[in-house]
């Protein structure tokens, strides 16, 4: 079966550094996303990896190694807007997306 | 203003009353698939779409229909909702190629509750 694995809740403090990890076992690989997700709203579009290696974008950097079936997603100088839940998605041989449930990330001043 | 929306954002209704919500998107995709989301689940895929007149059956497709007759339309319909139908129901559109990826679009959601 498709299985990805995400931590269910996480805590940070604003202006620190959070790794928030995702693994996954899936039929096939065409790439992994992370989006972030508001209470109540709909998912928008954070990162996108298909190649081995780390993408940065601002305070948002997102982390893959297909070998290990792995990726992370890192936010720095965390914002308490940045309370979220943060979800990854592999997109598998069919190309179709396989959600993880999300993770739930808790910003404390 | 490139978009999906949905209606209704909000709707409560009861056991076996046929119910329909719309979802279109402005972006010309060809793509365009449902999910419902319910707590510790994650986004389950209900139906989707690859193009006009082609639809399959996603993870979660028991009690829904969809249609795509126009290429920016994909309502979902429930012919006889349950109380298990009670969700947050979102509708997605992407410019989905196999050779490239595109990110999915995502509409306001819909919060649907059966009584």
């Amino acid at each position: 079966g498709q299985n990805i694995d995400q931590p269910t809740e996480m805590t940070a403090t604003e202006g620190a550094i959070v790794q928030i990890n995702c693994t996954y076992q899936t039929s096939g690989f065409n790439g992994l996303f992370w989006y972030q997700q508001h209470a109540g709203e709909a998912p928008t579009f954070l990162s996108y990896n298909v190649l081995d290696g780390l993408e940065e974008k601002g305070r948002f950097s997102s982390f893959l190694s297909r070998s290990k079936g792995y990726s992370y997603l890192l936010l720095k100088e965390l914002q308490m807007k940045d309370s979220a839940s943060y979800l990854c998605a592999v997109l598998d041989s069919n190309y179709q997306l396989i959600w993880g449930a999300g993770t739930k990330l808790i910003i404390k001043p | 203003e490139a978009q999906v929306t949905q209606n209704p954002r909000y709707l409560i209704t009861v056991t076996g009353k046929k119910l329909t919500v719309t979802c279109s998107q402005n972006m010309n995709h060809e793509y365009m698939s449902w999910y419902r989301q319910d707590p510790g689940l994650g986004l389950r895929q209900i139906y989707y779409s690859m193009n006009v007149e082609v639809t399959d059956k996603g993870d979660v497709p028991e009690g829904y229909k969809v249609s795509r007759k126009e290429k920016r339309n994909f309502p979902l319909i429930l012919e006889s909702p349950s109380p298990n139908q009670t969700s947050l129901y979102f509708c997605a559109s992407s410019d989905l190629e196999r050779s490239s990826y595109n990110e999915q679009f995502f509409g306001p959601g819909t919060r649907l509750t059966v009584l």
